[in-house]
């Protein structure tokens, strides 16, 4: 099955500057790639995806690259501000054989100090 | 819309004892699911289900069951609680094939 791996596990930056955080995937068939930003005592929510057909995406301050040969994503977050702080979570799936899985990375807690 | 909604927010179970975790979407989505949430282990899929009546396990399935009768609901039982299952567990919802999943406020559930 799909597995995810995400670091670093936490990320300290001063305001402005840029935050990356990298994820790698095992299957090779993942084709769906979003990032969720969890706030302290609340739900996850979805800050951005990619497809395995594009390489990459922007909005705003956020951009989510992919390296479908390497199996690997990364989240670039720009001009950080002390609001951006929060964990970050990727994840992984496919839609295979009339199922469908969404494999999380184990976060990344970002800190940006005013 | 309320989206997806969970009941109860917070629960303290001895071990042994069973509940059964509420999760209801009003979105019509057909794909729903359940995580639980460690800290440094991110989100662990538990059960998940692509449309009434079809449920399947996730990576970390032991000592959970779920069914699937509507496609507005999706409860989620602990039979024999055991301390390992204290938690934060999310459900969530999506479109079946395309679309954002959409996560429940959570539930804080401690196994004594």
């Amino acid at each position: 099955g799909e597995n995810v791996e995400q670091h670093p596990s936490t990320l300290s930056v001063q305001e402005g500057d840029s935050a990356v955080i990298k994820c790698t995937y095992s299957d090779s068939a993942s084709n769906y790639f979003p990032w969720y930003k969890q706030e302290l005592g609340k739900r996850p929510q979805l800050i951005i995806d990619i497809r395995s057909n594009v390489g990459e995406k922007k909005d705003q301050r956020i951009a989510v690259t992919l390296n479908k040969t390497a199996k690997h994503f990364s989240l670039h977050i720009t001009e950080t501000q002390p609001e951006d702080s929060a964990v970050y979570f990727c994840a992984a799936s496919l839609w295979q054989d009339s199922s469908y899985k969404l494999i999380f990375g184990s976060g990344t807690r970002l800190l940006v100090r005013p | 819309n309320a989206g997806v909604t969970q009941t109860p927010k917070f629960q303290v179970l001895k071990t042994g004892q069973s509940m059964t975790l509420q999760c209801a979407q009003d979105m019509n989505h057909e794909y729903m699911s359940w995580y639980r949430q460690d800290p440094g282990m991110g989100l662990r899929l538990i059960h998940y289900s692509v449309g009434a009546g079809i449920t399947d396990q996730g990576e970390v399935p032991n000592g959970y069951n779920v069914s699937r009768s509507t496609t507005e609901d999706f409860p989620l039982r602990l039979l024999s609680a055991a301390p390992s299952q204290t938690s934060v567990y999310f459900c969530a919802s999506r479109p079946l094939l395309e679309g954002e999943q959409f996560f429940g406020p959570g539930t804080r559930l401690t196994v004594l």
